[in-house]
């Protein structure tokens, strides 16, 4: 079985600040990780992935992500936001194996403030 | 990049009335598809996996007769909510697996739907 925390339920910050959404998982095999993004009333969108090799992976939109498999963290962090970044974030694993169906955790609001 | 369409985005139905939802991916095949719920302000809750040719394997505490799910083609899978009430409100979102691609799903936009 898998899980997926996202601590940090709403996090506010000013325009063009840095910003970190945490992600810490549970499971018992390895897996692969994701970071979505949802604007309002629309489906999800990729933002980036870990599947192996490098822990730092880059994503779209400026974003960037580490692996740490000690303290089975996948944090998605921004050195600048935009307004635009104002969206519903979503921290998902899947297990490297048979069905690799997503388990999502319960996401994180983010507001970027002027 | 892999496009997944979802028909309709929005739709109000009277309770008792059945709901079907399209979602199809447009430019690669999706042996496997996904439905999941989302309600307001909370994380998306898988309901369904949907395999092309056979039947859905649906998760723990979805009633498989009032949420049928019909994945008949490889770019094609069905949602459709039987005698919808009103506690059925919800954002419903599916998603696509690319059969070459597997480790990664493609979503749609999502469907409203509202029970009135």
């Amino acid at each position: 079985a898998q899980s997926v925390t996202q601590l940090d339920s709403q996090v506010p910050v000013f325009e063009e600040a840095p910003v970190e959404l945490r992600c810490n998982y549970s499971s018992s095999v390895s897996v692969y990780l994701f970071w979505y993004v949802q604007y309002p009333n629309q489906g999800l969108q990729l933002l980036l992935k870990y599947l192996s090799g490098s822990t730092l992976v880059k994503g779209i939109n400026g974003f960037e992500a580490e692996f740490n498999k000690s303290q089975t963290s996948f944090h998605l962090r921004k050195p600048s936001v935009h307004i635009s970044d104002t969206a519903e974030y979503f921290c998902a694993v899947s297990s490297v194996g048979s069905a690799r169906q997503l388990t999502f955790g319960s996401g994180t609001q983010l507001t970027v403030l002027p | 990049g892999a496009v997944v369409s979802q028909h309709p985005s929005r739709v109000i139905c009277k309770s008792g009335t059945s709901v079907k939802i399209e979602c199809r991916s447009l430019d690669f095949q999706a042996t496997t598809m996904f439905w999941y719920r989302q309600f307001p302000k909370q994380s998306l809750m898988l309901m369904a996996t949907s395999n092309e040719g056979s039947k859905a394997t649906y998760e723990q505490g979805v009633e498989k007769d009032k949420f049928l799910i019909n994945h008949a083609s490889l770019t094609l899978s069905t949602l459709t909510v039987t005698s919808a009430h009103p506690e059925d409100s919800s954002f419903y979102i599916c998603s696509a697996r690319d059969t070459a691609i597997s480790y990664e799903q493609y979503f749609g936009p999502g469907t409203r739907l509202t029970v009135t």
